[in-house]
């Protein structure tokens, strides 16, 4: 099974600046990685599929980037809607199974 | 626009069954591939199972192998979940999902549902 880890657990970033988020997996599992964003008592949404590519009606300042191993989601300008908990998720052995990572809390600094 | 509700959760003692079923709307229900994805309370998200868009293909986490079964009726815009030999660690809220890619899907979950919560205890 491909693990993803995810770092660092919980961001704390003021509004208006950047936060960088990182995710790993245990092996390779070239682009084929997404970003969910899950706000307390809803369901994720998905952000970032193909490792770089936005989903429809996803903002700019949503960025993904990275391959093989190593994968960063940048949020540019954090808006008050951005806190909340972001996951990454694999599906390289597709269908297989897919697997996410733990997860990180951004919260307001 | 997209909507998909689960209905079916409940508390369900150790040993026991449930149906979850998850009813579909604002697209083409039998062209896509759909997912049923958990998160266990306070913790993250593990997927469950996913079936093809006409039934012929299904997959399952080892986890949930052979106690769940994930079905649909294409004719009712409708995808269950038949969970048998619950766990206490099968206690979690159920989402159903889409997947992004019609026909056979690409494994990934783009619309979600709100989410239906099975407690697993006696």
């Amino acid at each position: 099974e491909i693990v993803m880890t995810q770092s660092p657990a919980t961001l704390s970033v003021s509004p208006g600046e950047r936060a960088t988020l990182s995710c790993r997996a245990s092996q390779s599992v070239s682009s084929n990685l997404a970003w969910y964003q899950q706000k307390p008592g809803q369901a994720p949404r998905l952000l970032i599929y193909g490792a770089s590519t936005r989903a429809t009606g996803i903002p700019a300042r949503f960025s993904g980037s990275g391959s093989g191993t190593e994968f960063t989601l940048t949020i540019s300008s954090l808006q008050s809607e951005d806190f909340a908990v972001y996951y990454c998720q694999q599906y390289n052995n597709w269908p297989l199974a897919i697997t996410f990572g733990q997860g990180t809390r951004l919260e307001i600094k | 626009q997209v909507q998909l509700v689960e209905s079916g959760g409940g508390v369900v003692q150790p040993g026991g069954s449930l149906r979850l079923s998850c009813a579909a709307s604002g697209f083409t229900f039998s062209s896509y591939g759909m997912h049923w994805v958990r998160q266990a309370p306070g913790k993250g998200l593990e997927w469950v199972a996913f079936i093809r868009y006409d039934g012929s293909n299904k997959y399952y986490a080892d986890s949930v192998k052979g106690r769940f079964t994930i079905s649909r009726d294409n004719s009712k815009n409708t995808l269950y979940l038949q969970m048998n030999s619950l766990r206490a660690e099968d206690t979690a809220v159920y989402y159903c999902a889409k997947d992004l890619r019609h026909s056979y899907g690409d494994g990934i979950p783009d619309y979600w549902g709100q989410g239906t919560l099975v407690t697993v205890s006696s």
